[in-house]
């Protein structure tokens, strides 16, 4: 079975400053991975995903993530953060076969103005 | 509507209570996922429908937890004699159409927030 990883509870960067979120999976083949974002009282609201092809993924809000075979590694990045990227950030793999998502316990990010 | 909805927003129960917490997809979406979050916790897997075909409940964590949806609509959580560790909150989700698996987006709702006191 797949199982996901975020390493860090809570981030606290500056405004302006960039941001990277961990995510690590365990799974034996090529996953399905995504990243979610919900703000406070809100629903998930899918940042961006990975299924093939280019290790590079380009999402919403100006979020990008790279696939690292190597590492098992679904890092979720960004070069210049706003305040209202505060929220809860969720990493999410999936495997062939199933379509039901792990999802990761989350990383809560803070933003400093 | 343009998303999806849940309700209620918020519950608030006795322990030994049964609840009904109710999701409405998307439009045209065939697909219906419900998660629990636990506090500090990421989603957890409950139940899925897809179109008429028999529902994945193997996330339910016991037999106190059902679900049903009628066709392609509203879907129905039913939680009988909660106890105070169901308190977290249930999220909804619904996608296009399974065949593609993955590349559909799920589409999640804002929750409901379960306190069983």
């Amino acid at each position: 079975a797949q199982s996901v990883t975020q390493p860090d509870i809570h981030i606290t960067v500056s405004e302006g400053a960039s941001l990277e979120l961990r995510c690590n999976y365990s799974y034996g083949a090529t996953p399905y991975l995504f990243w979610y974002v919900q703000s406070p009282g809100q629903g998930l609201q899918l940042l961006l995903k990975y299924f093939s092809g280019d290790t590079l993924v380009q999402g919403i809000k100006g979020f990008e993530a790279e696939f690292k075979r190597s590492q098992s590694s679904f890092n979720l990045r960004k070069p210049s953060v706003h305040w209202s990227d505060a929220a809860e950030y969720f990493c999410a793999v999936g495997a062939g076969g199933s379509y039901i998502p792990t999802f990761g316990r989350g990383t809560s990010l803070i933003v400093h103005p | 509507g343009a998303g999806v909805s849940q309700s209620p927003s918020n519950k608030v129960t006795e322990k030994g209570k049964d609840v009904e917490l109710r999701c409405d997809p998307i439009s045209g979406h065939t697909a219906l996922y419900w998660y629990r979050q636990r506090l500090g916790q990421g989603l957890e897997f409950l139940i899925y429908f897809q179109g008429n075909s028999a529902p994945d409940k193997s996330g339910l964590p016991s037999d106190r937890f059902s679900a049903e949806r009628t066709g392609e609509s509203v879907s129905t959580l039913t939680i009988q004699r909660t106890q105070q560790e169901d308190s977290a909150v249930y999220l909804c989700a619904s996608s296009r159409d399974r065949g593609r698996g993955y590349q559909e987006t799920q589409y999640f709702g804002p929750g409901t927030r379960l306190l069983v006191l």
